[in-house]
């Protein structure tokens, strides 16, 4: 049974680079497409982006000057590097797998941005 | 634009169903959604997915109790014999060229 589990810092600066990563365990990153996605506190659900385990990108648009997302298959990860962060950036960050169902889902970090 | 409309909120009583509702912006009818639910200080679960014939594959593990229709634009999941774990927030979510969009949420009550 595939376990995605996200780690990174839980604090950033404003101005600075949000990085973080999901490890996947229980199955091979390989042949799937991989998400990020988040969730400001009391708000919905925000798409930011995916990459295809080949590393084809696609991201929302209204994140797209300031997302990158990259993976890397000997480790079974993906990452997420979201720059000149505010705290509208502030949120619960996710990582899934699919590009259209997101199945399954991490549990999740929160990432608060504050200097 | 590609948008999905959900009411903010819903209740039923335990042991009764509810009919959640995702509506699909003028012009993408014919898409499929996918619904989610996410428990009180949980990360969100996949639930199914519901194609516009109607038809649905569902998550591992989603209970018969978990299920999907359509009219229209219109995107349903009815939840019967309700139980209290049942209360949590369920969104639908869609996907266009490139793009994939949520709903807002329709958090559930069970009474």
């Amino acid at each position: 049974q595939v376990q995605l589990q996200e780690s990174g810092p839980g604090l950033v600066k404003p101005s600075e680079t949000l990085s973080l990563t999901c490890t996947v365990s229980g199955g091979s990153i390989n042949s799937y497409t991989w998400s990020w996605i988040r969730q400001p506190p009391g708000k919905g659900l925000e798409w930011i982006g995916y990459i295809y385990y080949s590393g084809s990108t696609n991201y929302n648009p209204s994140l797209k000057s300031r997302v990158t997302i990259s993976v890397d298959t000997s480790k079974n990860q993906f990452s997420l590097k979201l720059s000149s962060v505010t705290a509208a950036d502030t949120a619960v960050y996710y990582c899934a797998r699919g590009d259209r169902e997101f199945d399954p889902w991490g549990q999740g970090t929160l990432v608060t941005v504050s200097s | 634009q590609l948008v999905l409309t959900q009411s903010p909120s819903a209740s039923a009583s335990l042991g009764a169903s509810v009919k959640l509702t995702c509506t699909l912006s003028s012009g993408h009818s014919s898409y499929a959604i996918a619904w989610h639910q996410q428990q009180p200080e949980k990360g969100p679960r996949y639930l199914m997915r519901l194609n516009s014939d109607g038809s649905h594959n569902k998550g591992d593990g989603i209970p018969d109790r978990f299920s999907g229709s359509n009219s229209g634009a219109e995107r349903y999941l009815t939840i019967s014999s309700l139980q209290s774990e049942d209360e949590a927030d369920y969104y639908c979510q869609t996907w266009g060229t490139g793009n994939v969009v949520f709903g807002g949420g329709t958090k559930l009550t069970v009474l």
